[in-house]
């Protein structure tokens, strides 16, 4: 089966850097995505991924590595805004979304 | 440009009661989704279209059916509402993703519905 795993909740202090890791498990890989969710509210994108490597976006950078079916987000200088669920989501070999549950990140002042 | 817009916002319903959910997109994108999201787990696809005129299962399609309208316009019914089918809707749109593109979905603010 496909399979995306994530940590459920992460708590961090503001002005901190935090990492969210992402694995997969799927039939095919066309491409990886990060979206941010507050609570309440729609996914918003947030990076995509295709190749091995880091992806910089201001305080936002994404990595993955294919062969390791892994992924990660790295958030710096944490805001409270901050404060969301982060999805992470696999495109597989037939372009479908494959969704992981999502993890909740606290900020702490 | 409202990107891709959801009515109603809340709905309560009875079990056995119909509903449609309605989805519009001012992107011009070809593709439509609608996902359901419960707590603890991932979106998961109800059906999704390709284009004007089609439609297609995803994870998730028993219980509901969809139309899509015209390019703009993609609508979710649930015929006999269930105590399951309580869960946020939402509705998402892109453009074609078989050209190997980014091909990122964009989504509507939601439907929380709750059966009773």
């Amino acid at each position: 089966g496909q399979n995306i795993d994530q940590p459920t909740e992460m708590t961090a202090t503001e002005g901190a850097i935090v990492q969210i890791n992402c694995t997969y498990q799927t039939s095919g890989f066309n491409g990886l995505f990060w979206y941010q969710q507050h609570a309440g509210e729609a996914p918003t994108f947030l990076s995509y991924n295709v190749l091995d490597g880091l992806e910089e976006k201001g305080r936002f950078s994404s990595f993955l590595s294919r062969s390791k079916g892994y992924s990660y987000l790295l958030l710096k200088e944490l805001q409270m805004k901050d404060s969301a669920s982060y999805l992470c989501a696999v495109r597989d070999s037939n372009y479908q979304l494959i969704w992981g549950a999502g993890t909740k990140l606290i900020i702490k002042p | 440009n409202a990107g891709v817009t959801q009515t109603p916002k809340f709905q309560v319903l009875k079990t056995g009661q119909s509903m449609t959910l309605l989805c519009a997109q001012d992107m011009n994108h070809e593709y439509m989704y609608w996902y359901r999201q419960d707590p603890g787990m991932g979106l998961r696809l109800i059906h999704y279209s390709v284009g004007e005129g089609t439609t297609a299962k995803g994870e998730v399609p028993d219980g509901y059916n969809v139309s899509r309208l015209n390019k703009r316009e993609f609508s979710l019914r649930l015929e006999s509402a269930a105590p399951s089918q309580t869960s946020v809707y939402f509705c998402a749109s892109s453009d074609s993703v078989s050209g190997g593109g980014q091909d990122t979905q964009y989504f509507g603010p939601g439907t929380r519905l709750t059966v009773l």
